[in-house]
């Protein structure tokens, strides 16, 4: 198969909390693990991404983490602002690495 | 730069009425890819053109016909509108196939009644 799955579908933290979203995926072949972030009425932009030559990628308060044993990646957000507030999309490259599965999605809410 | 750009922003049609959406990026961009927003359902992938010249199935084709008119352009058609293709359209492009940063256009919201 060529699934992304992604957990949880929503998450509610206080502002000043972490956040982690977690992903998995089928296709041993993928090599690639970006992650995308949504503001309400507006397109998916890029946020972070790893290859699988690394394991941990850090930029500024975001991470991701990525584990290919097990086949899964995850996005770690620290000391959360309400601006982080939006739907997270992890994706990962299928189809032989000729197009890119997105997972369905984490609604993040950040409460002050 | 442009980017990727879509046409129309937002479109009712009626039950059984065609249409196109149109794509363009101006990024040299090898791949380009067709996606459905649903609410809970993430984007799912309709079509995609790995490169100029080639067109795939993704995971929801039904309905729809793409075309790859050339490296910059990558249509979207849907020959007989169904009130269950009611959605957010969003057009993408990347450079490498699905291994590198995909850039999205603004989006299509289409209402099929």
């Amino acid at each position: 198969g060529e699934n992304v799955e992604q957990h949880p579908s929503t998450l509610s933290v206080q502002e000043g909390d972490s956040a982690v979203i977690k992903c998995t995926y089928s296709d041993s072949a993928s090599n690639y693990f970006p992650w995308y972030k949504q503001e309400l009425g507006k397109r998916p932009q890029l946020i972070i991404d790893i290859r699988s030559n690394v394991g941990e990628k850090k930029d500024q308060r975001i991470a991701v983490t990525l584990n290919k044993t097990a086949k899964h990646f995850s996005l770690h957000i620290t000391e959360t602002q309400p601006e982080d507030s939006a739907v997270y999309f992890c994706a990962a490259p299928t189809g032989g690495g000729n197009k890119l599965t997105f997972g369905t999605g984490t609604q993040l809410k950040v409460e002050l | 730069n442009a980017g990727v750009t879509q046409t129309p922003k937002f479109q009712v049609l009626k039950t059984g009425q065609s249409m196109t959406l149109q794509c363009a990026q101006d990024m040299n961009h090898n791949s380009m890819y067709w996606y459905r927003q649903d609410p809970g359902m993430g984007l799912r992938l309709i079509y995609y053109s790995a490169s100029e010249g080639t067109t795939d199935k993704g995971e929801v084709p039904n309905g729809y016909n793409v075309s790859r008119l050339n490296k910059r352009e990558f249509s979207l058609r849907l020959e007989s509108a169904a009130p269950s293709q009611t959605s957010v359209y969003f057009c993408a492009s990347s450079d490498v196939r699905g291994n590198t940063e995909a850039f999205f256009g603004q989006g299509t919201r289409l209402t099929v009644v």
